[in-house]
């Protein structure tokens, strides 16, 4: 079966530029999560959505950061502008729903702003 | 407030020696609790987790953990520590006033000696 799927893998971009992350979650998965990884901080829970509704977008750390769900199967995290503090792995993940469900992770996406 | 706590950031045993990595939480309610893993360059993968029922979980690769709510804990032990184990290890919790949203600690880097 297919895991949830994050896209790009790497990418290094100049500040300044818009990032703009993917993730397809897996299927019948009716949450969906954002998480930012750094040395400095661990692993930060940036939003949370539930049936594609943002329920919970208060680890947001700026306006710089939107995400949008605009159906089931597709996510996006979007930077714009982009600084070099936002390099970090960031990871989407997918559950059921339950609150004691599984949450599964994809492999990340691992950003550079120079 | 941070709601999971994990002593020690670096634990380095010997291949054979036990494995304990601490985790305490901070919950009104009773949480549902999980352990994940991180091999490098890689996502979160789920050890185990305890939701309901039985206080002691036992996972995957041997891994095993006890719900202790008089001591606010659940620590992840392993009998024998492999090489294949190093890793960092985080403890998650989904706490009732938060219903759907994993927030994890700090994390434990595993080294395993020869």
């Amino acid at each position: 079966d297919a895991g949830v799927i994050q896209s790009p893998r790497h990418e290094v971009t100049e500040m300044g530029q818009e990032v703009t992350l993917r993730c397809k979650p897996i299927s019948g998965h009716n949450s969906l999560f954002w998480y930012r990884q750094t040395m400095m901080r661990g692993l930060e829970l940036l939003i949370y959505f539930n049936n594609n509704v943002p329920i919970d977008d208060s680890g947001m750390p700026e306006d710089r950061f939107s995400a949008k769900m605009p159906n089931a199967s597709f996510s996006t995290l979007k930077i714009q502008p982009s600084e070099p503090r936002d390099s970090a792995v960031y990871f989407c993940a997918s559950s059921p729903g339950a609150p004691g469900n599984t949450i599964y992770f994809g492999e990340g996406s691992w950003l550079t702003v120079v | 407030a941070q709601s999971v706590t994990q002593l020690g950031s670096h634990v380095s045993v010997s291949e054979g020696a036990l494995v304990l990595l601490r985790c305490n939480y901070s919950s009104s309610v009773p949480p549902y609790l999980f352990w994940y893993v991180q091999y490098p360059n890689q996502g979160l993968q789920l050890l185990l987790k305890y939701t309901t029922g039985a206080t002691l979980v036992k996972g995957i690769n041997g891994f095993e953990a006890e719900f202790k709510k008089s001591e606010t804990s659940f620590h992840l032990t392993k009998p024998s520590a492999h090489m294949s184990d190093a890793a960092e290890y985080f403890c998650g919790i989904i706490r009732g006033s938060t219903l759907g949203r994993l927030y994890f600690g700090r994390g434990t880097q595993l080294t395993v000696w020869p």
